[in-house]
């Protein structure tokens, strides 16, 4: 059915370290993800996307990666900074069928000095 | 540049009361989607507007309806009010009827009592 999950509920890193937030989708007909990041008390704000005919897209210190044959999505932020704890969500897209995104649970992400 | 703007920014209701939410789009976006956020989760598409109509919808009753005014402004209204209905609404702005490149609001944060 349509789901959007996360492997990890919190992640907490060291500031200058690389950090991977990881997310399984359910819907092998979804053609685009998005990577959302939320801070508190605010709204979600696009971070990057990717569609489902590529397997790796790089942002300003931001990777994802598609695995289409697992079903496995993942972020990756490169030296991580206090900036960056916020709660992080992936988001899945069927653009033939549905025309709504598909939010998972959210990872939060806890940068240590 | 407005961004999306959503009012109020906190609500506190009892239950069986009625209450109406309020988005505007960011500038140049006529497509309004709200969703559901509980406290800890993704968040949950509501519904979509496009076109003064309501376009998808995700798995919410009918006490959950909207409307979209012509200046593309969107409205949500929650009838019969139900203490699970505590959760930050957010109102998410895009172009052309599509989800893609959506920008969120900050929400309003609804609590039922």
């Amino acid at each position: 059915g349509e789901n959007v999950g996360l492997h990890l509920p919190t992640l907490s890193v060291q500031e200058g370290d690389n950090s991977i937030i990881n997310c399984a989708y359910s819907n092998s007909a979804s053609d685009y993800f998005i990577w959302y990041k939320q801070e508190s008390g605010k709204g979600p704000q696009f971070i990057i996307d990717i569609r489902s005919n590529m397997d790796k897209r790089q942002g300003q210190r931001v990777t994802v990666l598609l695995n289409k044959t697992v079903k496995h999505l993942s972020l990756q932020i490169a030296a991580t900074q206090p900036g960056d704890s916020a709660v992080y969500f992936c988001a899945d897209l069927f653009s033939g069928g549905y025309n709504k995104l598909i939010f998972g649970a959210g990872t939060r992400l806890a940068v240590h000095p | 540049d407005a961004g999306v703007t959503q009012s109020p920014t906190h609500l506190i209701k009892t239950r069986g009361q009625q209450v109406t939410l309020r988005c505007s789009p960011k500038s140049g976006h006529d497509t309004v989607s709200w969703y559901q956020q509980a406290l800890g989760q993704g968040p949950q598409f509501i519904f979509q507007y496009y076109e003064e109509e309501e376009r998808q919808r995700g798995n919410f009753p009918d006490r959950f309806s909207g409307h979209q005014f012509p200046n593309y402004s969107s409205e949500l209204n929650v009838n019969a009010l139900l203490l699970g209905d505590s959760a930050l609404y957010l109102c998410a702005s895009s172009l052309g009827g599509t989800v893609h490149e959506q920008y969120f609001g900050p929400g309003t944060r609804l609590t039922v009592t």
